[in-house]
């Protein structure tokens, strides 16, 4: 059965601080996908890492594949009020469907 | 370009009732996905169809719950004698090809059973 394990599973912060949440598994992905997700609101994705060792970034969201791609992290420089959410990692599962985390959900207070 | 739109946001029954959830996707998409959601948890993938094919079940409860996509009209994912444990919110995603490509997501159904 493949899993993606996502921690921490909560995180409050200070506006200004960096953050970083990860996901792991012992299974291989093809690739890792990060999606945010606000409440009432369905998932929207982020990023899509493809390639073991890729780093991509997107503003002040830094997103790097392990080697191995078993595993994945998410880096925020200097958080705002306006990353508040819950950050989920989505790997592709065996039968064409794609496989969640639980999700990290992060609160930065002001 | 509408994205995937879902209906109805919320909907409240009573145990026993049958819930019927919709999902049109994304225009040109033929892939659609359901997963379900409880509270503080990431989301549970269901099924995957495919127009008037079922591709992938293995998540869905083997009673009660059943899904389609037909070849015309949204899919539908059909709750029947809901149980408290079946609230929780369902997410339609759609994709354009399979594979576990992008996928889109909509806003989801709220489903509250009294």
């Amino acid at each position: 059965t493949q899993l993606l394990e996502q921690s921490p599973q909560f995180l409050s912060i200070q506006e200004g601080e960096n953050l970083t949440v990860y996901c792991n598994s012992s299974s291989v992905f093809s690739s890792l996908q990060w999606y945010r997700q606000e409440p009432g609101e369905g998932p929207v994705l982020l990023v899509t890492v493809v390639t073991g060792g890729e780093v991509k970034k997107l503003k002040r969201l830094t997103f790097q594949f392990g080697d191995a791609r078993k595993d994945s992290s998410l880096h925020i420089t200097a958080a705002q009020p306006g990353d508040t959410g819950l950050y989920l990692c989505a790997g592709a599962g065996s039968q064409g469907n794609l496989i969640f985390g639980k999700g990290t959900k992060l609160s930065v207070k002001p | 370009n509408a994205g995937v739109m879902q209906n109805p946001r919320h909907l409240v029954r009573r145990r026993g009732q049958e819930a019927r959830l919709r999902c049109s996707p994304m225009k040109g998409h033929s892939h659609v996905y359901w997963y379900r959601q409880l509270p503080e948890e990431g989301l549970k993938f269901m099924v995957y169809l495919q127009k008037e094919n079922i591709i992938d079940e293995s998540g869905m409860p083997k009673e009660r719950f059943s899904a389609e996509f037909p070849k015309e009209g949204p899919s539908i994912l059909r709750i029947q004698q809901v149980v408290r444990g079946d609230s929780a919110a369902y997410f339609c995603a759609s994709s354009a090809v399979g594979g576990a490509n992008v996928l889109t997501f909509g806003a989801g159904s709220r489903l509250t059973v009294l």
